[in-house]
């Protein structure tokens, strides 16, 4: 299966600042890559798909970029909300996997 | 409203078996697959399988074979996930989740609620 790994494992920063978060695939998953974003007790929500795609809805300042292996999600300028927890999944090949997510964390 | 609703919370004990539901509204049900996906404590997350809303064809992550089946009932909008032998590493939320259209599968843009399921002796 592709392993996911995402970096940092944590990430303290100040609001309105920016935030770059990445994730790396054990292999190859062409543009086969989504984003969500979680908060404590709810559901995830889908951000960005197809590496680069903004899902309906999502503020412009969410942005992602990438292919093949390595993958970032850039929050150009943080507001209190984007305070949450963010993983990476890669859909090219079954099965599904995610990776162990980034903490977004106030500074 | 698009939502997707699951069954409420379980308890159960190990080796029991436990089935979540997942109703749909306010979307055309057969054009969506649904995947289940699930979240241990303090954990990520991980996807266990899909189903086909039309025809009910399933995939399941190797993990969860021979454990796990996925049905769905068309006349009720309703997608069902059973996980048989338990054990207390099963203790997790469990979500069912929509693909965001028949061309983009294995992406989901709608997630239900979420159902506790919490395997204790």
């Amino acid at each position: 299966e592709v392993v996911m790994t995402q970096s940092p494992a944590t990430l303290s920063v100040s609001p309105g600042e920016r935030a770059t978060l990445s994730c790396r695939a054990s292999q190859s998953v062409t543009s086969n890559l989504a984003w969500y974003q979680q908060k404590p007790g709810q559901a995830p929500r889908l951000l960005i798909y197809a590496a680069s795609t903004r899902a309906t809805g999502i503020p412009a300042r969410f942005s992602g970029s990438g292919s093949g292996t390595e993958f970032t999600l850039t929050i150009s300028s943080l507001q209190s909300e984007d305070f949450a927890f963010y993983y990476c999944q890669q859909y090219n090949n079954w099965p599904l996997t995610f990776g162990g997510g980034t903490k977004v964390e106030i500074k | 409203q698009v939502q997707l609703v699951q069954s409420g919370p379980e308890v159960k004990k190990p080796g029991a078996s436990v089935k979540v539901s997942c109703q749909a509204s306010g979307y055309r049900f057969t054009g969506h697959g649904i995947s289940w996906v699930r979240q241990a404590p303090g954990q990520g997350l991980e996807w266990m399988g899909w189903i086909n809303t039309y025809d009910g064809n399933t995939n399941f992550a190797q993990k969860f074979q021979g454990r796990v089946t996925m049905t769905t009932d068309t006349s009720t909008s309703t997608v069902y996930m059973e996980l048989r032998r338990l054990s207390s590493d099963d203790t997790a939320v469990y979500y069912c989740a929509r693909d965001i259209s028949a061309i983009v599968q294995d992406v989901f843009d709608m997630w239900g609620q979420g159902t506790l399921v919490t395997v204790s002796s």
